[in-house]
């Protein structure tokens, strides 16, 4: 049984540009959560989706997005990208209970 | 707003031998979870194990068990038997137990475990 699925695994982006991360759920899974893990410190919540709305939202600029599919994945989109976005972006799906984490998308800003 | 605090940056243990992991956490909220989370090189966040906060007996999965002290707002983890494939990154979280789509996880800034031989 496949676990969460982020793509892509590594990715460079320069400055001002903007970026696309995906995320697959766990097949059956309806809640997607998008985490922001900065070099040496915990993961921070940047949105919740549940049947494709939006549940929750963390301390973000609105330059950050999301959105959840009819099948229950989702994409995160970060505009006018800034050195600090650099980080490690997490992807956990649940189903009413624990969540479950993908690998993350390394993404770095140039 | 709730907090989680791990104090610890770094610790090390021999291989078979016991560690314990600190967290304490800050909230007004009666009822939520906490959890040890660990993230080995991969990158992936593994649960190690579950608390719930209306539950006063401490969670245990085999080698691994925590230490909760509500009142005081503790949430330590024991390693017992240390193994080499326990080296990673450790985080405490915590997560209201009614919210909204069950709400977001806090996590604290992690504790680095290394196993020596």
């Amino acid at each position: 049984d496949a676990g969460v699925t982020q793509s892509p695994t590594h990715l460079i982006k320069t400055r001002g540009q903007h970026v696309t991360l995906r995320c697959s759920p766990i097949s059956g899974h309806k809640s997607v959560s998008w985490y922001q893990q900065v070099l040496g410190q915990g993961p921070q919540f940047i949105f919740q989706y549940y049947e494709k709305e939006e549940r929750g939202r963390g301390n973000f600029p609105d330059r950050f997005s999301a959105r959840q599919f009819p099948n229950y994945s989702s994409e995160l989109n970060v505009n006018a990208l800034l050195l600090g976005d650099s980080a490690l972006y997490l992807c956990a799906s649940s189903l009413g209970g624990d969540y479950t984490f993908g690998s993350g998308t390394r993404l770095t800003v140039v | 707003a709730q907090t989680v605090t791990q104090s610890q940056p770094e610790m090390s243990v021999q291989e078979a031998e016991t560690v314990t992991l600190s967290c304490t956490y800050d909230t007004s909220e009666s009822d939520y979870y906490l959890f040890w989370y660990k993230q080995p090189p991969s990158r992936q966040m593994i649960l190690v194990i579950r608390q719930e906060a209306y539950k006063q007996q401490n969670a245990t999965e085999n080698r691994f068990s925590v230490n909760f002290q509500k009142a005081a707002k503790s949430f330590s983890l024991k390693i017992s038997d240390s193994q080499l494939g326990d080296a990673a990154m450790y985080f405490c979280a915590y997560r209201m137990r009614f919210a909204g789509s069950q709400g977001n996880l806090i996590f604290g800034k992690g504790t680095k475990l290394s196993v020596k031989p």
